[in-house]
């Protein structure tokens, strides 16, 4: 059965670092999306992206964050400068329409210290 | 007003018998409902999407949609120990193609 996977799996890094998260959707899906969970609290919706442009983002996806998709697999999200409270479990979710069912990845858990 | 809320606190229940779990929503203009399960540490996984009034069965699983009353419902019968979770409701939201989650509802099956 098809699903989106995520690497790494976990990520360590400094504030002030960048990190890129990297996902691959389902392949005939056509809608990608980012969305954090911080520990003990609710999934929070970042960013959706078709067509190879932004849909739409919320308000946590300020202009340290960006999203590509580099070449016809990958989806990925880059955080320019990491602050502490950007420590989260990160999903990237793929459905093939904008109100079809979502398909979330395995998560990548990011550590800000 | 939050999107969507799920008020109640852990649901224990024994082995066999039925869990029930609500969601409300705020969107009147809301076209679809999921219901996604998560085990500690992992990513939400589909348990149930219904997208019209009225009930959807799925094996153990049932969803009800009251677009009227702004809430959707899980039942899952016959609960067993894997079943314990935190159950996760999620609203697309009129215009949007974002999903909005509930906080989620911890059940724990009691053998």
């Amino acid at each position: 059965e098809p699903e989106v996977t995520q690497t790494p799996s976990h990520q360590v890094t400094q504030m002030g670092q960048e990190v890129i998260l990297r996902c691959v959707p389902i392949s005939n899906h056509l809608y990608f999306y980012w969305y954090r969970q911080i520990l003990g609290q609710k999934v929070e919706f970042l960013v959706s992206f078709y067509n190879n442009e932004i849909s739409e983002k919320s308000e946590i996806f300020d202009d340290q964050f960006s999203v590509e998709r580099p070449d016809g697999s990958n989806f990925t999200l880059k955080i320019r400068s990491t602050k502490l409270e950007d420590s989260a479990m990160y999903f990237c979710a793929s459905s093939t329409g904008g109100e079809e069912t979502q398909y979330f990845g395995p998560g990548t858990r990011l550590l800000v210290l | 007003q939050k999107e969507v809320e799920q008020n109640s606190g852990p649901l224990s229940v024994p082995e066999g018998a039925i869990a029930s779990l609500n969601c409300t929503y705020s969107d009147r203009g809301s076209q679809s409902f999921f219901w996604y399960r998560q085990y500690s540490g992992k990513s939400p996984e589909l348990i149930m999407f219904i997208y019209s009034n009225g009930d959807k069965e799925d094996g153990r699983f049932t969803a009800q949609l009251n677009k009227a009353s702004q809430y959707v419902s899980l039942l899952i019968r016959d609960s067993q120990p894997s079943d314990s979770a935190t159950y996760l409701c999620a609203v697309t939201p009129y215009g949007n193609n974002r999903l909005a989650f509930g906080k989620g509802n911890q059940v724990v099956v009691i053998p």
